[in-house]
C-alpha cells in the first residue's frame, strides 16, 4: 500500500540553485496539495490542485511553483531555492473536498538550503 | 478568514494521567469541518477524526474523545489513561464548507500541541 510517495526524503541545497519534488499518489485522488512544516508554525499550505492540468495558491505560495502533468502526480519546484525554504515539504492527497474526505500525507522531504 | 489556536506549545504528564489538547477556531461559515492529526517522533501525519458543524456530539474512540462545543468554538480531545505511544505533536485543523468556494479543500492548522508521556 503505497499511498502517498514523496521523493527525494531529504535534500541539501546551496543558495540559488533549483530543484523539484515529486509527489505521486496511487489512490485515484482528485485533489493534491503541498504543506510546508516550520517549528513553531504547524503546516501551511504552498499550492494545491483540485483536478490534473489544474492549480492554485495556496497560504505561502512565493518562491515555489507546481504542476499537475498527471492526476497522480503533483510537482513542487524551486527555482532558486533560499535559506528561509528549509522546512520539511509535506504533500497529501484526498479523493474529494474535505467534507466528505481527509487528506492523506506523504512521509515529508526535509530540505536545507545553505 | 479562518484561524486555528492551538494555546498549549507543550505538555508533559506521567503516563496513566489523562490529558486535554485545546483548540479554538474561527471562522465565518455556518458548515465547516474541523480535523484532529497525529505527529508522532516519526514524522508522518496520522488523521484521527473529523467532525462537521452540525454534529456537535461528542465522540470516544477507544482512550480518546473529543468535546466539541460551537458555543465557544472549540473542539478539545482528551487522552485518557495516557501511554509513552501517545508522545506526539498534535494538530488541529479546520476547513470551510462547500460554500466558501476554495475553503472545502483547503485545511488550516494549528501550530500544534507537543505531548510528552513520561514513563
Amino acid at each position: 500500500n503505497a499511498g502517498v510517495t514523496q521523493t527525494p526524503k531529504f535534500r541539501v541545497l546551496k543558495t540559488g540553485q533549483s530543484m523539484t519534488l515529486l509527489c505521486a499518489q496511487d489512490m485515484n485522488h482528485e485533489y493534491m496539495y503541498w504543506y510546508r512544516q516550520d517549528p513553531g508554525m504547524g503546516l501551511r499550505l504552498i499550492h494545491y490542485s483540485v483536478g490534473e492540468g489544474t492549480t492554485a495558491k495556496g497560504e505561502v505560495p512565493d518562491g515555489y511553483n507546481v504542476s499537475r502533468l498527471k492526476k497522480q502526480n503533483f510537482l513542487l519546484g524551486l527555482e532558486s531555492a533560499a535559506p528561509s525554504q528549509t522546512s520539511v515539504y509535506f504533500c497529501a492527497s484526498s479523493y474529494s473536498g474535505l467534507a466528505t474526505g481527509e487528506l492523506f500525507f506523504g512521509e515529508g522531504s526535509r530540505l536545507t538550503v545553505l | 478568514a479562518q484561524k486555528v489556536t492551538q494555546a498549549q506549545t507543550e505538555i508533559s504528564v506521567v503516563e496513566k494521567e489523562d490529558v486535554t489538547l485545546d483548540c479554538v477556531y474561527e471562522t465565518r461559515d455556518t458548515t465547516y469541518y474541523l480535523f484532529w492529526y497525529k505527529q508522532p517522533p516519526s514524522g508522518e501525519l496520522v488523521f484521527l477524526i473529523r467532525r462537521n458543524s452540525f454534529d456537535e456530539q461528542n465522540e470516544i474512540s477507544g482512550r480518546y474523545s473529543w468535546n466539541f462545543q460551537k458555543s465557544t468554538s472549540s473542539f478539545n480531545f482528551t487522552i485518557t489513561a495516557s501511554q509513552v505511544v501517545d508522545s506526539a505533536v498534535y494538530f488541529c485543523a479546520l476547513s470551510e464548507g462547500p460554500y466558501s468556494g476554495a475553503g472545502s479543500y483547503q485545511l488550516t492548522f494549528g501550530k500544534g500541541t507537543k505531548l510528552s508521556v513520561i514513563p
